[in-house]
């Protein structure tokens, strides 16, 4: 299958700063990323979809201005937690997928930790 | 309301035995359905996708039956491996679109020596 290279795995910031996690698609056009979150035990939800070259759509109860997405190219897609804080510690997921395509493929992960 | 249910929450088995994991749905339209293997603190991994008109499809070991009647599905694992260890996930995709994903909670297995 493809490969979809999330970084970084693990991050851990301070209350009130910015985090950026990177979403790579390493062997395909990744016309469309999405972006999920997932607390312990429980299913992944979806936060955003981004198609490359447009501004994301978000899920209702998600804050676009806390969780931005920039999806500037084919194969980057960029998910910024601003102003963060201890409530938004959890474990996102990126994934992506191929124009026509209607497998997607997950990146690894990021567990964030905000103190 | 559009719900995937899974079970059981958690399972522990001995390695080298089989076991059957259950997925029931309520989503439709209905699209397709995926099982994902995801390990901890891992993304999910792709291990079969069906659509209305399968009824089994395995990958290695993994088997997936859909019962698009009845909207069931199972996952069974044979001979099973310390490395099967994991959390198994349900996806029933909704009406065609792929960002329509309606995930179950997860099975957490366990494969014991």
């Amino acid at each position: 299958g493809a490969v979809v290279s999330q970084h970084p795995s693990r991050v851990i910031c301070k209350s009130g700063t910015s985090v950026k996690i990177e979403c790579r698609s390493l062997d395909f056009q990744a016309t469309t990323m999405f972006w999920y979150r997932q607390f312990p035990k429980q299913s992944l939800m979806l936060m955003a979809t981004s198609n490359e070259g447009s501004k994301a759509t978000y899920e209702q109860g998600v804050e676009k201005d806390k969780f931005l997405i920039n999806h500037a190219s084919l194969t980057l897609s960029t998910l910024t937690v601003t102003s963060a804080h201890p409530e938004d510690s959890s474990f996102y997921i990126c994934s992506a997928r191929e124009l026509g395509d209607t497998e997607a493929f997950f990146g690894q992960g990021t567990r964030l930790t905000v103190v | 309301k559009n719900q995937v249910e899974q079970s059981p929450q958690s399972l522990i088995i001995l390695e080298g035995k089989n076991c059957t994991l259950q997925c029931n749905y309520t989503v439709s339209p209905f699209s397709n359905l995926r099982w994902y293997k995801q390990d901890t603190g891992r993304g999910p991994v792709s291990l079969t996708i069906m659509t209305f008109s399968e009824n089994t499809k395995s990958n290695g070991r993994y088997t997936a039956t859909l019962d698009a009647d009845t909207k069931q599905s199972s996952l069974h694992i044979t001979a099973s491996q310390l490395s099967d260890s994991a959390s198994y996930i349900c996806v029933v995709s909704w009406g065609g679109g792929y960002n329509k994903l309606i995930f179950g909670a997860g099975t957490r297995l366990a494969v014991h020596p």
